[in-house]
C-alpha cells in the first residue's frame, strides 16, 4: 500500500484559497488519489478523486504532477463551515481497503 | 434514501459485557466496512466485506466479530466489552466488487459512540 504524509494541521483565513499536499512516493501505475473530508462528529465524506493532472469539482479541485508522487487539494476561498479533517488516501486496485491516516486538520478563522 | 444507518447512536457498556452494532445501507452497495475512530487519531478499520457472505479481517480486529446478514445489512458485535474498546464506530458501504470493480468511493454513516466503563 502507497503510504501517504501530510501535514497535521493548518490555519487559513475566511476567503483565502487552501492548498494541502499530500505525498504518496510509492504510488503504483494503477493507483488513484482520493481525498475525503471530515467535521466534526461525523462520518468521512468523499470529497475528489484523480489519477493525474487536475480534476475540478463543485468542492475543490486536485492537482497531480505528472510523476504522481505528490497531490494538492485546493479549496478555493474558505469559509468557517470548511473547517474540518482532510484525509489523503491512495486507492490500489482490487479491494484493498481504503488506509486512512490522521489527516490534516484545517482550522478557519474569520 | 437514507444511506447507510447505524444504530444505535449512543452506547454505555460496562466491561464484560456485550452488544451489537447494526448498520444497514440502502445503495445496493457490494462493500461494507467497519471503522473505528479514537480521539483525534484516523480511521481504523476493524473488518471488511468484499461481497454478502464474505468478511475480511482489517488492521484491529481483535475483540470484535462480524456478520454479514444479507446484502443490505453487515453488524459488529463485541463479546466482552473492553475500556480499550471505547470510541466512535463507523460503518461504511461502496460499489466495489471483490474483484475490483466500480467505484470506490465510501459512504459513511453519522456513527455510534461507545464508552465501556
Amino acid at each position: 500500500l502507497a503510504k501517504t504524509t501530510q501535514p497535521i494541521s493548518m490555519d487559513s483565513y475566511e476567503g483565502q484559497e487552501v492548498n494541502i499536499t499530500c505525498s504518496h512516493n510509492n504510488i503504483a501505475t494503477n493507483d488513484y488519489i482520493t481525498w475525503y473530508q471530515q467535521f466534526p462528529s461525523q462520518g468521512p465524506r468523499f470529497i475528489i478523486q484523480g489519477y493525474k493532472t487536475k480534476v475540478t469539482n463543485e468542492v475543490a479541485s486536485l492537482f497531480i504532477p505528472a510523476d504522481r508522487k505528490s497531490s494538492t487539494l485546493s479549496l478555493p476561498r474558505v469559509s468557517l463551515s470548511d473547517t474540518a479533517v482532510y484525509y489523503c488516501l491512495v486507492v490500489t486496485s482490487g479491494n484493498t481497503p481504503l488506509v486512512f491516516g490522521k489527516g490534516t486538520r484545517l482550522s478557519v478563522i474569520a | 434514501n437514507a444511506g447507510v444507518t447505524q444504530t444505535p447512536k449512543f452506547q454505555v457498556l460496562k466491561t464484560g459485557q456485550s452488544m451489537t452494532l447494526q448498520c444497514a445501507q440502502d445503495m445496493n452497495h457490494n462493500s461494507m466496512y467497519w471503522y473505528r475512530q479514537d480521539p483525534g487519531m484516523g480511521l481504523r478499520l476493524i473488518y471488511y466485506s468484499a461481497s454478502e457472505g464474505t468478511t475480511d479481517k482489517g488492521e484491529v480486529p481483535n475483540g470484535y466479530n462480524v456478520s454479514r446478514l444479507n446484502k443490505r445489512e453487515f453488524s459488529l458485535r463485541l463479546e466482552s466489552a473492553a475500556p480499550s474498546q471505547t470510541s466512535v464506530y463507523f460503518c461504511a458501504s461502496s460499489p466495489r466488487t471483490r474483484q475490483g470493480k466500480g467505484l470506490y468511493e465510501q459512504y459513511f454513516g453519522p456513527g455510534t459512540r461507545l464508552t465501556v466503563t
